[in-house]
């Protein structure tokens, strides 16, 4: 079965530097790979997704990631960050339609 | 072109009660699934919904049920509420062309006392 590690519970960056976060998956061969982010009792909204080809995708909102199959590590960047990107941050595994959550990333972004 | 809808937003109901939620996919699309997240954590895959039929469960109970109807809306219903039932509930709808690629509601809030 397919498992995703975001091992950064809480991360707070100064408005205008540089944000990553990290996203590690455990799964057989490569899975689709996906960034959601979700503001306070909002669903989730599609930042970006890989799923095959390129390995460094870019997203909506400025955001990029990059797929390392040798790390198991789809890392979300993000060169400036802006103080509307307060907010989680999930990375998800996609199986045959079934998608598996990490549990996410707080980010805050001081001013 | 209407995203995914669900309703209703917010819902408090006691133990043992029994509820149901609403989805209605986006526009185009032919499967739904539905989701548990629970307070500070990911979302959790319940079931999958396609062609009116149960097509992938993920680990939760019986207590646990649904149904897709000819218009490709769904409802999740769930007997014997427990405390631990408490969560945001999120529907996501697809194309069972491209299965992975899918569209999230706003979520229904579920709480139980």
């Amino acid at each position: 079965a397919q498992s995703v590690t975001q091992p950064d519970i809480h991360i707070t960056v100064s408005e205008g530097a540089s944000l990553e976060l990290r996203c590690n998956y455990s799964y057989g061969a490569t899975p689709y790979l996906f960034w959601y982010v979700q503001s306070p009792g909002q669903g989730l909204q599609l930042l970006l997704k890989y799923f095959s080809g390129d390995t460094l995708v870019q997203g909506i909102k400025g955001f990029e990631a990059e797929f390392k199959r040798s790390q198991s590590s789809f890392n979300l960047r993000k060169p400036s960050v802006h103080w509307s990107d307060a907010a989680e941050y999930f990375c998800a595994v996609g199986v045959e339609g079934k998608s598996t959550f990490g549990d996410g990333t707080t980010l805050t972004v001081k001013p | 072109d209407a995203g995914v809808t669900q309703s209703p937003t917010h819902l408090i109901k006691t133990r043992g009660q029994q509820v149901t939620l609403r989805c209605s996919p986006k526009s185009g699309h032919d499967t739904v699934s539905w989701y548990q997240q629970a307070l500070g954590q990911g979302p959790q895959f319940i079931f999958q919904y396609y062609e009116e039929e149960e097509r992938q469960r993920g680990n939760f109970p019986d207590r646990f049920s649904g149904h897709q109807f000819p218009n490709y809306s769904s409802e999740l219903n769930v007997n014997a509420l427990l405390l631990g039932d408490s969560a945001l509930y999120l529907c996501a709808s697809s194309r069972q062309s491209v299965p992975d690629t899918q569209y999230f509601g706003p979520g229904t809030r579920l709480t139980v006392l």
